[in-house]
């Protein structure tokens, strides 16, 4: 199906223990971002990346790796998961800033 | 440095009510802004960009530069609209799409 897809769309895990979220486009668009979404702090921007091979840091990275070898994946990694990093994560795609970004359906991640 | 500044995090009001959901922004350069809506159980959506200068939904946005604000306005609120709003803001010089810290808006009956 086309669109945009995030796996797993729940996840428990412990803490330390590295995750890794993954989200698929199939439009081929050049702009993909990684947001997590937190009660009082809105969405904030984790990691974006403008094409493929070109990833950068938003407002919250610290935490947080990225990759983008190929324009359709952008996987988001939790090197070594805290509490902190509970949240629910939002992976988006769009053909350009000017444009719409679309939002994949989330991925409610725990950390305990 | 961007920033989306929504300052409501609730706003209640009854149906049929005029809505006005505010929006301030920080960017030394040309803004591009976009209101978001999440509805309850769905994905993030645009609901408008200003470029457009559309109207959806009934809703409208103006960018004034002056102020630095994109409020969101609707004359009529209905049940339906309740909904998580955000701002958000595209800077073409960082690559960035900046989120404000979004408004609930409720529309009771």
């Amino acid at each position: 199906d086309a669109g945009i897809t995030q796996s797993p769309r729940y996840k428990i895990t412990e803490t330390g223990r590295q995750v890794t979220l993954m989200c698929h486009q199939t439009w081929s668009h050049s702009y993909m971002f990684w947001y997590r979404q937190d009660l009082g702090h809105g969405l904030r921007l984790i990691y974006y990346s403008a094409a493929a091979d070109i990833t950068d840091k938003g407002e919250v990275p610290d935490g947080y790796v990225v990759s983008r070898s190929k324009t359709e994946n952008f996987p988001l990694t939790l090197e070594s998961a805290t509490r902190s990093q509970t949240s629910v994560y939002f992976c988006a795609s769009g053909t350009g800033l000017l444009t719409e970004a679309f939002f994949g359906q989330g991925t409610r991640l725990t950390v305990v | 440095a961007q920033r989306v500044t929504q300052p409501e995090k609730l706003l209640s009001v009854f149906k049929g009510a005029p809505v006005e959901l505010k929006c301030n922004y920080s960017y030394s350069g040309s803004p591009e802004l976009f209101w978001y809506v999440q509805y309850s159980r769905q994905r993030l959506q645009l609901l408008l960009r200003h470029i457009s200068r559309e109207s959806i939904k009934g809703f409208t946005a103006d960018l004034n530069k002056g102020e630095t604000s994109f409020h969101l306005k609707k004359p009529f609120a209905q049940e339906e609209d309740s909904a998580m709003y955000y701002c958000a803001l595209s800077a073409s010089n960082t690559d960035k799409l900046i989120f404000g810290t979004g408004t609930r808006l409720q529309v009771f009956p």
